[in-house]
């Protein structure tokens, strides 16, 4: 099992540049996360997912678009690139929402200049 | 609203034990514990349940204090793998959605 991986592991867009991050599991979870850590403010929550189709709003989602065609995958979209963007990117995933283990994938690097 | 942490930061000497708080201004339903190395994903430690069930794989203990909304992470006799920054999430009912704290730096020496 590759468990959760994430595409591309490093980018850099110019400000307004549009972009789309990949996160992909392959342990059947239904709950998919994404968060954006960035220095001394911990993890917080951009978006997530309870099962296929479906999507909701988390902690800093402005600017941020997701979608869930597939069980196994969630993308996270930047429309309009800016640099207050700039960040590490995690995905996760948990088999149940609650009290269940959060997966979480290698992360994605974004740079916006 | 993120819980928080204390201390930010702590400095061990191996075998030293250390205490790391996690505290939330909301009722919880689960508090989790997670460590991340730099440059990796955070890794999963514990997860403590109302009611007082533990989830956890690891030589470390933690306690959830519900009424206060308190937890604590125990790291004893520490080791040199024991660096690295721990995060608590927490858990409000029904809501699936884990809010994580600051971190707390852990820097343990031979």
């Amino acid at each position: 099992n590759a468990g959760v991986t994430q595409t591309p592991k490093f980018r850099v867009l110019k400000t307004g540049q549009s972009m789309t991050l990949l996160c992909a599991q392959d342990m059947n979870h239904e709950y998919m996360y994404w968060y954006r850590q960035d220095p001394g403010m911990g993890l917080r929550l951009i978006h997530y997912s309870v099962g296929e189709g479906t999507t909701a709003k988390g902690e800093v989602p402005d600017g941020y678009n997701v979608s869930r065609l597939k069980k196994q995958n969630f993308l996270l979209g930047l429309e309009s690139a800016a640099p207050s963007q700039t960040s590490v990117y995690f995905c996760a995933s948990s088999y149940i929402g609650d009290g269940e283990t959060q997966y979480f994938g290698p992360g994605t690097r974004l740079l916006v200049l | 609203q993120q819980p928080v942490q204390s201390p930010q930061a702590v400095i061990l000497r191996e075998g030293e034990d250390a205490v790391i708080n996690c505290s939330s201004s909301k009722a919880l339903y689960s508090v989790h514990w997670y460590r991340q190395k730099h440059g990796e994903a955070p890794v999963f430690l514990m997860i403590l349940l109302k009611g007082g069930e533990q989830k956890g794989h690891e030589k470390i203990s933690a306690s959830f204090n519900e009424k206060k909304q308190q937890s604590s992470l125990y790291l004893t006799a520490s080791q040199l793998s024991y660096s690295g920054t721990y995060f608590c999430g927490t858990e409000s009912s029904n809501d699936y959605k884990l809010s994580f704290g600051a971190g707390t730096t852990v820097t343990v020496r031979a």
